[in-house]
C-alpha cells in the first residue's frame, strides 16, 4: 500500500535561497492539495489541483510561493527567497473525487522546513 | 476569526474509559466534517467523517455524533487505549468537500494513561 509520500521530510535553509518540496499522490488519487502547519495549529490549505489544473491558488501565502503539478501526478511546492516567517510543517494531501459526494484527503508524512 | 474550534487543548483519560473531543463551528455551509488522528513528526491520519445529512457514524471503536442546530461535533472513542493518544483534529469543509479545502481546529491533544 503507497501511501502519500513526500520528499524531503526535513529542510534546513538559510534566509533568501530557494526551496522545493516534492509530493507524490496515492496513484489513483485526482486531486492534490497542499497544506502549512505551524506550531500549535491545524493544517492551513494553501492550494489545490484537479489533475493538472490548478483550481484554488488564492490562498498561497504570498507571490514567493508556487505550485505546480504539470503531468498530473506528483507535485512540487516552491518557496523563493526564504524568510523565517516560512518556517513550518509543509504537508500534502490527495484524494479521489469520481462524482460522488464527499471527497475524503488523505496527507503524507510532512516536509518540516526551517529557515536559519 | 476561526470557523472551526477545538476549546480543549487537551485530554487526559485512563486506559478502557471513553475519550470524547468536542468540536464547534459556526459556518452554517459547512456539510461534512473529518477527524483526523496526528502523531508526532507524521502527516495527519483520516480517522471517520459524517456528511450534514446524518447525525452519527461508526466505525469500530470511533463514533462521530453531528448537531446541526447546535453545530457542534464530537468523537466518542470506546474503549481508549494507550495508543490512542495523539492530537486530533476536526476539519470541515462545504459541498461535501468537492470544493478543495478543509478547516481545520486546532486540535486536542489526548493522553489516555494505562
Amino acid at each position: 500500500d503507497t501511501g502519500v509520500s513526500q520528499d524531503p521530510r526535513h529542510k534546513i535553509t538559510k534566509r533568501g535561497q530557494n526551496v522545493t518540496f516534492r509530493c507524490d499522490p496515492i496513484s489513483e488519487h485526482n486531486r492534490l492539495y497542499w497544506y502549512r502547519q505551524t506550531l500549535g495549529q491545524g493544517p492551513e490549505f494553501l492550494t489545490y489541483f484537479q489533475n493538472e489544473a490548478q483550481l484554488e491558488k488564492s490562498r498561497l501565502l504570498s507571490d514567493r510561493f508556487s505550485a505546480e503539478r504539470p503531468k498530473g501526478s506528483f507535485s512540487t511546492l516552491e518557496i523563493q527567497r526564504t524568510e523565517q516567517g516560512d518556517s513550518a510543517m509543509y504537508l500534502c494531501a490527495s484524494s479521489l473525487l469520481n462524482g460522488g459526494t464527499t471527497d475524503t484527503q488523505y496527507f503524507g508524512p510532512g516536509t518540516r522546513l526551517t529557515v536559519l | 476569526d476561526q470557523q472551526v474550534k477545538q476549546n480543549s487543548p487537551s485530554l487526559s483519560v485512563q486506559e478502557g474509559r471513553i475519550s470524547i473531543l468536542n468540536c464547534d463551528y459556526t459556518n452554517s455551509m459547512f456539510d461534512y466534517f473529518l477527524w483526523y488522528k496526528k502523531y508526532p513528526a507524521e502527516g495527519p491520519t483520516f480517522l471517520i467523517s459524517i456528511s450534514s445529512i446524518k447525525d452519527k457514524n461508526e466505525d469500530g471503536r470511533f463514533t462521530v455524533f453531528l448537531n446541526k442546530s447546535a453545530k457542534h461535533l464530537s468523537l466518542h472513542i470506546v474503549p481508549s487505549q494507550p495508543g490512542d493518544s495523539a492530537v486530533y483534529f476536526c476539519a470541515a469543509s462545504n459541498y461535501g468537500g468537492s470544493q478543495g479545502n478543509l478547516i481545520f481546529g486546532k486540535g486536542t491533544k489526548l493522553s489516555v494513561k494505562p
